[in-house]
């Protein structure tokens, strides 16, 4: 069964310092992997996502991530933190399961920017 | 905004009650995804429908149950409501079907269930 792991429930950034949100997964094959966003009171916003090739992925809102196999990784970076990216951000697993996709998603890591 | 609307916002109601919640899916979209968020399981896959069709169903209850009607939006129906079901719930669109390849889901504001 695939599963997500984000080991930070919380982190704590000083706004214009860097970030880097943590995900390990569980998945048989070739995973699809995906960061989404919520900042309070709104629905999942996607950030990237990885399917295939170039394992540096490039994002919305200056963010990046990087999928590495031998770690079973896909953690979540930005240079520099704006306070308006404090929300939860999740990360996500995708596989498919006789014919259809079923997603599964971490249980979300806090981020609070302080200014 | 994503497109995607759901109502109601909240919904308060008493254990043993039926409730039903509401999807309208991005103009375009034929799939309909159903989320639950709760603190203790957090973001749960629900059920998945194409063009009124089932098409994967994860960890939904047998209390529980979903269809999408010819206009494509869709309907959550939560049944012998117990305390535990008191969550976040989400729904997401996208154009496709999923198959063997991923479409971007755009995700409603949930609405907010809280059975007392």
């Amino acid at each position: 069964a695939q599963s997500v792991t984000q080991p930070d429930i919380h982190i704590t950034v000083s706004e214009g310092a860097s970030l880097e949100l943590r995900c390990n997964y569980s998945y048989g094959a070739t995973p699809y992997l995906f960061w989404y966003v919520q900042s309070p009171g709104q629905g999942l916003q996607l950030l990237l996502k990885y399917f295939s090739g170039d394992t540096l992925v490039q994002g919305i809102k200056g963010f990046e991530a990087e999928f590495k196999r031998s770690q079973s990784s896909f953690n979540l970076r930005k240079p520099s933190v704006h306070w308006s990216d404090a929300a939860e951000y999740f990360c996500a697993v995708g596989g498919v399961s006789g014919g259809s996709y079923i997603p599964t998603f971490g249980r979300g890591t806090s981020l609070i920017v302080h200014p | 905004d994503s497109g995607v609307t759901q109502t109601p916002k909240h919904l308060i109601t008493a254990t043993g009650q039926r409730v039903t919640l509401r999807c309208s899916p991005r103009s375009g979209d034929l799939s309909v995804y159903w989320y639950q968020q709760s603190l203790d399981q957090g973001l749960q896959f629900l059920i998945q429908y194409y063009n009124g069709e089932e098409r994967a169903k994860g960890n939904i209850l047998e209390r529980f149950s979903a269809q999408q009607f010819p206009d494509l939006h869709s309907e959550l129906n939560l049944s012998s409501l117990e305390l535990g079901d008191s969550a976040l719930y989400f729904c997401a669109s996208s154009v496709g079907d999923t198959g063997t390849a991923y479409n971007e889901q755009f995700f409603g504001p949930g609405t907010r269930l809280t059975v007392l």
